[in-house]
């Protein structure tokens, strides 16, 4: 069974930076896609950004708002996917969730909540 | 305002057959697979139907899609009071202008 696990959310001023985490089980990581999407409290699923496998060039891609502020990266010999955002503004406040697949996005974590507010 | 258009809400009585659309345009729906996503209340969103038609295992048959040109179609048969929940269409979008992976803006399924 797919699961993952999103960590490393939380409280950060405007301006701040902050590291997601996301532990993959039940998959081979090192094989899959990986995307992270987010959920402003009260909004719907917008797309932040995605890396590819090694094996189809490890690529990322980032959603407009994002771009140049936030990098994903992956160690896939921990099962890790990671998030990093910097300069973060109050419109980057919401529920970020991992996601894994390519035309489709089958696997998703329980979300880590992160706010950004002075 | 989302890429892909879909109504805010709509209802139903248990039993009946509920529809949710999802308009987009050549640079998405056209031309790529569709995924649909259910969010029931406090939860992370689940897969519901994806390459537009296809159920993943244990998702009930209730539960189908279709496309036709542009448009993307989620129906649910027989509605349970379970399905209460927000229902999202997926797709890429091959246009610059738009991110890699667009969504609608979400639908709120109401069991009457």
């Amino acid at each position: 069974e797919v699961q993952l696990v999103e960590s490393g959310g939380g409280l950060v001023k405007p301006g701040g930076s902050l590291r997601l985490s996301c532990v993959a089980s039940g998959f081979t990581l090192r094989n899959a896609w990986m995307s992270w999407v987010r959920q402003a409290p009260g909004k719907g699923l917008e797309w932040v950004g995605r890396i590819k496998s090694k094996i189809d060039g490890g690529t990322t891609s980032y959603a407009a708002p994002v771009k140049g502020r936030f990098s994903i990266s992956r160690d896939d010999s921990k099962n890790t996917l990671y998030l990093q955002m910097n300069s973060l503004k109050s419109e980057d406040t919401a529920m970020y969730y991992c996601t894994t697949g390519t035309t489709f996005l089958g696997g998703w974590g329980q979300g880590t909540l992160v706010t950004v507010s002075s | 305002q989302s890429v892909l258009t879909q109504p805010p809400s709509v209802s139903a009585a248990p039993g009946q057959k509920v529809t949710i659309s999802c308009s987009g345009s050549n640079s998405n729906i056209g031309i790529n697979y569709v995924s649909w996503y259910q969010q029931l209340p406090g939860t992370a969103p689940k897969l519901l139907i994806y390459d537009t038609d296809k159920r993943p295992s244990g998702i009930p048959d209730r539960f189908s899609g279709s496309k036709s040109g542009t448009a993307a179609t989620l129906g649910i048969t027989g509605v349970q009071t379970g399905d209460e929940a927000d229902y999202y269409c997926g797709t890429w979008d091959s246009s610059l202008s738009a991110a890699p992976l667009v969504f609608g803006g979400g639908t709120k399924l109401t069991v009457l």
